[in-house]
């Protein structure tokens, strides 16, 4: 049981460059969410799922694109990468009104 | 609007003291908030939790109060250790509407000495 795992880890982009980050959990969660988290700052939501097939805004939306074409995966695109887009991101679920699973980041740099 | 924020950005106690960390929330249709502390270069864990119909919940050495008349939120940690050196964030459930949708607080972060 992993939990929740995103891909990859750790990436570098030039910008304009474009990427996907993928988050994938076992856990047959309902929801699931994606957040970024800058140096000293909390973490803001980007774009959240309610189930497959639904995707909703968060707090910071722009510049970011989400599907969810599979219960278990939540894919977080970035079609041209902007320097104010460095960030950790975090991708999190959970089954209903519970406490939300969290991934262990993905530590992205915009140069 | 919907805003979660902690009062303090940093505390710092003593190995051994209590500590509390205060949360305000500005959402009265929020039905659900949850503690959770990140560890440097990690994702948040969850620490403990409690409902909008409950206004304190224990758990392990933690307690949570949730004081929904000035929209007030803390975590108590009992007899605080240097493991539990770490930021430490409020949740907000955005549940109405069945949106689903958490809101973080900015984070505390929490200092032990020995």
């Amino acid at each position: 049981n992993a939990g929740v795992t995103q891909t990859p880890k750790f990436r570098v982009l030039k910008t304009g460059q474009s990427m996907t980050l993928l988050c994938a959990q076992d856990m047959n969660h309902e929801y699931m969410y994606w957040y970024r988290q800058d140096p000293g700052m909390g973490l803001r939501l980007i774009h959240y799922s309610v189930g497959e097939g639904t995707t909703a805004k968060g707090e910071v939306p722009d510049g970011y694109n989400v599907s969810r074409l599979k219960k278990q995966n939540f894919l977080l695109g970035l079609e041209s990468a902007a320097p104010s887009q460095t960030s950790v991101y975090f991708c999190a679920s959970r089954g209903g009104n519970t406490e939300a699973f969290f991934g262990q980041g993905t530590r992205l740099t915009v140069v | 609007g919907e805003s979660v924020g902690l009062h303090l950005p940093t505390l710092s106690v003593q190995e051994g003291d209590n500590s509390i960390i205060n949360c305000a929330y500005s959402n009265s249709a929020s039905d659900y908030f949850i503690w959770y502390k990140q560890e440097s270069g990690k994702g948040p864990q969850f620490i403990i939790d409690i409902r909008s119909n409950m206004d304190k919940r224990q758990g392990q050495r933690v307690t949570v109060l949730l004081n929904k008349t000035v929209k007030h939120l803390s975590l108590q940690i009992a007899a605080t250790q240097p493991g539990d050196s770490a930021v430490y964030f409020c949740a907000e459930n955005l549940y109405s509407g069945n949106t689903g949708k958490l809101i973080f607080g900015q984070g505390t972060t929490l200092q032990v000495k020995p």
